[in-house]
């Protein structure tokens, strides 16, 4: 059965420097989303991707966020300067066109120290 | 404004005892899709159901039900027989015609199912 997946699954990383985070959504999908999830708090949308550009942002989605489909397969979230508050789970999330449903890939815990 | 409710923090329960968990939603859209996620402690998301607001009839697969009642904006969850596999967060979610899809979640039920 086809699945997100993301890499990397763990990412520990100081204070003010860039990460990037990968996520390949399944292979018929067009439309892409990154969530987070700060621990023990809930699910909260940061930014949802369609035909190469961001269709929808959160105001948690600044400037120190971008989203890129550098190719064919893969969907990235870059924070080009990270803070303590954004340690979290980052989960992708693809769903067909004309389907509601999405499915999610296992998550990357980003720790910012 | 778009809103998800699930008042209940924790549940805990006995095996095979039945469990419901609530969700309450808000939305100005005529149409929107309703969801159930299940996050078990490895912390993976899981879909468990899709319900569309013009398709009020209750749904069953297996052990699992779901309540969905427009009138009074809720869309229950209830585990039969529960098993100490069931132990996870359950999360409840909303996305409206209108908007891009994306996913309004509640803040979660934590379930802990004890043998």
């Amino acid at each position: 059965e086809p699945e997100v997946t993301q890499t990397p699954s763990h990412q520990v990383t100081q204070m003010g420097q860039e990460v990037i985070l990968r996520c390949v959504p399944i292979s018929n999908h067009l439309y892409f989303y990154w969530y987070r999830q700060i621990l023990g708090q809930k699910v909260e949308f940061l930014v949802s991707f369609y035909n190469n550009e961001i269709s929808e942002k959160s105001e948690i989605f600044d400037d120190q966020f971008s989203v890129e489909r550098p190719d064919g397969s893969n969907f990235t979230l870059k924070i080009r300067s990270t803070k303590l508050e954004d340690s979290a789970m980052y989960f992708c999330a693809s769903r067909q066109t004309g389907e509601e449903t999405q499915y999610f890939g296992p998550g990357t815990r980003l720790l910012v120290l | 404004a778009q809103k998800v409710t699930q008042a209940q923090t924790e549940i805990s329960v006995v095996e095979k005892e039945d469990v419901t968990l609530d969700c309450v939603y808000e939305t100005r859209d005529t149409t929107y899709y309703l969801f159930w996620y299940k996050q078990p402690p490895s912390g993976e998301l899981v879909f468990l159901i899709r319900r569309n607001s013009f398709d009020e009839q209750n749904e069953i697969s297996g052990r699992y039900s779901w309540n969905f009642q427009k009138s009074t904006s809720s869309f229950n969850f209830t585990i039969t027989a529960s098993q100490v596999v069931d132990s996870a967060v359950y999360f409840c979610a909303l996305s409206e015609s209108s908007n891009t899809g994306k996913l309004i979640f509640g803040q979660g039920t934590t379930l802990q199912v004890k043998p």
